[in-house]
């Protein structure tokens, strides 16, 4: 079966700092990844998705960015954290398909100070 | 562009009482369309879809929906509400034409309080 894995949990980092945030997926080949932020407890912002290693569509402007180094793994990355870059980050992955769901990793909590 | 509305905040349901939660949807194409669930600093859990067929979709925890062609609405309903459906429900849609088909795009959720 397959699994999703998102690390850490929860990370607090100050202001200026950099940030890496990691998601694999075990069990299966050639997922669609997918990076969204949930700002206090509500509605999902995507982020970034991903159709293959190495190709990375950005659907807002941020201070984010995000690699695809592996097929089944999904960085989150920033040189420099701002305040406003506080929340929660999910993984998502699906196959390949609209008629497909996603399904999520746990999440991290993400506090900038 | 694809959008999905929910309408309400906050739903409030007495337990044992059947619960709504409204979805409506806006795409190009044909929707495929889907809800989850979130419980605190969880990602989240997929409950159901609806890709084509019946427009009856039962899912997990004894949840169902209905999709309405014609109201492009998919709402999740439960028969008898339970303590523990109370949490964060949303909806997604995903299409297969248009800008943005096949990927999700989410509301920005109803939080499910049952009270017992």
């Amino acid at each position: 079966s397959q699994t999703i894995h998102q690390w850490p949990a929860t990370l607090v980092q100050p202001v200026g700092s950099p940030l890496s945030l990691e998601c694999t997926v075990e069990g299966t080949s050639n997922p669609n990844l997918y990076w969204y932020r949930q700002a206090a407890g509500r509605g999902l912002q995507l982020l970034f998705y991903s159709v293959g290693i190495g190709q990375i569509s950005s659907e807002v402007p941020q201070n984010l960015s995000a690699s695809r180094p592996q097929d089944r793994q999904f960085i989150l990355s920033s040189k420099k954290l701002l305040l406003s870059d506080s929340g929660f980050y999910l993984c998502a992955w699906s196959v390949t398909g609209g008629w497909t769901e996603a399904f999520f990793g746990q999440g991290t909590r993400l506090t900038v100070v | 562009a694809q959008s999905v509305a929910q309408p309400e905040d906050q739903v409030n349901v007495a337990e044992g009482n059947p619960l709504t939660v409204k979805c409506t949807y806006s795409v190009s194409g044909n929707p495929y369309l889907f809800w989850y669930v979130q419980y605190p600093n969880r990602g989240l859990q997929f409950l159901l879809k609806y890709i084509t067929g019946d427009n009856l979709v039962k899912g997990s925890y004894g949840f169902e929906a209905e999709f309405n062609k014609s109201q492009t609405s998919f709402h999740l309903k439960k028969p008898s509400a339970l303590v523990s459906d109370s949490a964060l429900y949303f909806c997604a849609v995903s299409s297969d034409s248009g800008a943005g088909s096949y990927q999700l795009t989410f509301g920005k959720g109803t939080k499910l309080s049952v009270i017992p």
